[in-house]
């Protein structure tokens, strides 16, 4: 079974400073998608950046980058120039080609401090 | 920007009610989905809805459980005797079409509390 990892409970950065979040995963599988989603106190999961594992090159999107070791099976985000609106629950999660479901990591909260 | 819907916010049942959770997914959306989120824990997958039938499920979804799409808006989620163990955040999902580059939009969540 495909499982997803994140050793960070909790993270703080300041405001307009670089942050990086772990994430792991296992899978047997070679084809398959990573994703970091946002969740903030108004619950809703947002999508951040979308990772397809057949592509060498870290997806970015804006202030958002993702370091993909895929032999290690790490997925790591990383938010530059943190603002307090990033504030919010980070969640990493994996679904392999074929799948309908998701699987999520534990989460990671996020707190800005100005 | 269309958007998830879920109503209500926060239900409050007692242990072997039933309860009815109700998502309006977006209009051109062709497939939906139930997680839940148990306190403290990680986001589960409940189950998957297309074409008007289940087309996957987790363990998690037991007899205890359906879901329904009854007018082609609302699509819900039923739990016929609620445990307290069903208390959790539950989240409705749904996308145009099941591609990974298709974004999967979630609604706000529904928190059951079941006492």
């Amino acid at each position: 079974a495909q499982t997803v990892t994140q050793s960070q409970p909790e993270m703080s950065v300041q405001e307009a400073e670089t942050v990086t979040l772990s994430c792991t995963y296992d899978t047997s599988e070679s084809d398959y998608y990573l994703f970091w989603y946002k969740q903030p106190p108004s619950r809703q999961m947002i999508l951040v950046i979308r990772q397809e594992a057949y592509k060498q090159q870290n997806a970015t999107e804006n202030r958002f980058s993702v370091n993909f070791q895929k032999a290690a099976k790490s997925f790591s985000l990383k938010i530059s120039d943190s603002q307090l609106g990033d504030a919010a629950m980070y969640f990493c999660a994996y679904i392999h080609q074929g799948a309908q479901k998701l699987v999520f990591g534990q989460g990671t909260r996020l707190t800005i401090n100005p | 920007e269309p958007e998830v819907t879920q109503t209500p916010s926060h239900q409050v049942t007692q242990m072997g009610q039933e309860v009815i959770l109700r998502c309006v997914p977006i209009s051109n959306h062709l497939y939906f989905y139930w997680y839940r989120q148990i306190l403290g824990q990680k986001v589960e997958f409940l189950v998957s809805f297309y074409n008007n039938e289940i087309s996957e499920k987790s363990e998690i979804f037991d007899d205890q459980f359906s879901v329904e799409r009854p007018d082609g808006s609302n699509f819900t989620l039923k739990i016929r005797s609620t445990k307290l163990e069903d208390s959790a955040m539950y989240f409705c999902a749904s996308e145009e079409r099941a591609s990974y580059n298709s974004p999967l939009h979630f609604g706000n969540g529904t928190r059951l509390t079941v006492t």
